[in-house]
């Protein structure tokens, strides 16, 4: 199976900063990778796929990058709406796996 | 509007049974493979399993294979995740989610529309 790691588990910032998270594969899964956000109590929302695509209706302060082992998300400057935890997906192979998530709270 | 709707949880004995249905409405529902996920309380996203377009592929995760079976009815616009041989472990919220893209295997595939989830305990 391929394995997932965040970095880093827990994050805390500022409204207006720019964080990025990481997120490595135990094997190369090219560009099938994908960003989630969820907030307590809700479903996931899709934020990236393909590893840097933007999914429709998401702000572009959002941005997804990397292939092969190593990819980022990088959200530009933090609005208030953003703290959140943050999950990378891989679907290159099955099972299809997440990363342990990313907690991003304010500062 | 795009809408995948669980439905069938609630609270069953160890080793009992319980089966979860996810109604899809505002897409082609036949065009699209679907898939569920799970979460334990205060834990992460766990995927469970997944259909293909035509129904005749599905995929699961070690620790339901054999005890959890994914099913669809296109008629009834449906998906259905028979689970069997309940634990402990296995209580979480359970997401139904459909892929964004089209048909299986796509390059830019991930999962564009989730349900709301719904919740199963297993406890006795």
């Amino acid at each position: 199976d391929i394995q997932l790691t965040q970095s880093p588990s827990f994050l805390s910032a500022s409204v207006g900063d720019r964080v990025t998270i990481t997120c490595r594969a135990s094997q190369g899964i090219r560009s099938y990778l994908a960003w989630y956000q969820q907030k307590p109590g809700k479903a996931p929302n899709l934020l990236i796929y393909a590893a840097s695509t933007l999914q429709s209706g998401v702000p572009s302060r959002f941005s997804g990058g990397g292939s092969g082992t190593e990819f980022t998300l990088t959200i530009s400057s933090l609005q208030p709406e953003d703290f959140a935890t943050y999950y990378c997906q891989q679907l290159n192979s099955f099972p299809i796996t997440f990363g342990q998530g990313t907690r991003l709270e304010i500062k | 509007e795009v809408q995948v709707l669980e439905s069938g949880g609630g609270l069953v004995q160890p080793g009992g049974s319980l089966r979860l249905s996810c109604a899809a409405s505002g897409f082609t529902f036949s065009n699209y493979a679907m898939t569920w996920v799970r979460q334990a309380p205060g834990k992460g996203l766990e995927w469970l399993s997944e259909i293909s377009v035509s129904g005749d592929n599905t995929y699961y995760a070690d620790s339901v294979k054999g005890r959890f079976t994914m099913s669809r009815d296109i008629s009834r616009k449906t998906v259905f995740l028979q689970m069997n041989s309940l634990r402990a472990e296995d209580t979480a919220v359970y997401f139904c989610a459909k892929y964004r893209s089209l048909g299986d295997g796509a390059p830019d595939r991930a999962f564009g529309v989730w349900g709301q989830g719904t919740m199963v305990t297993v406890s006795a």
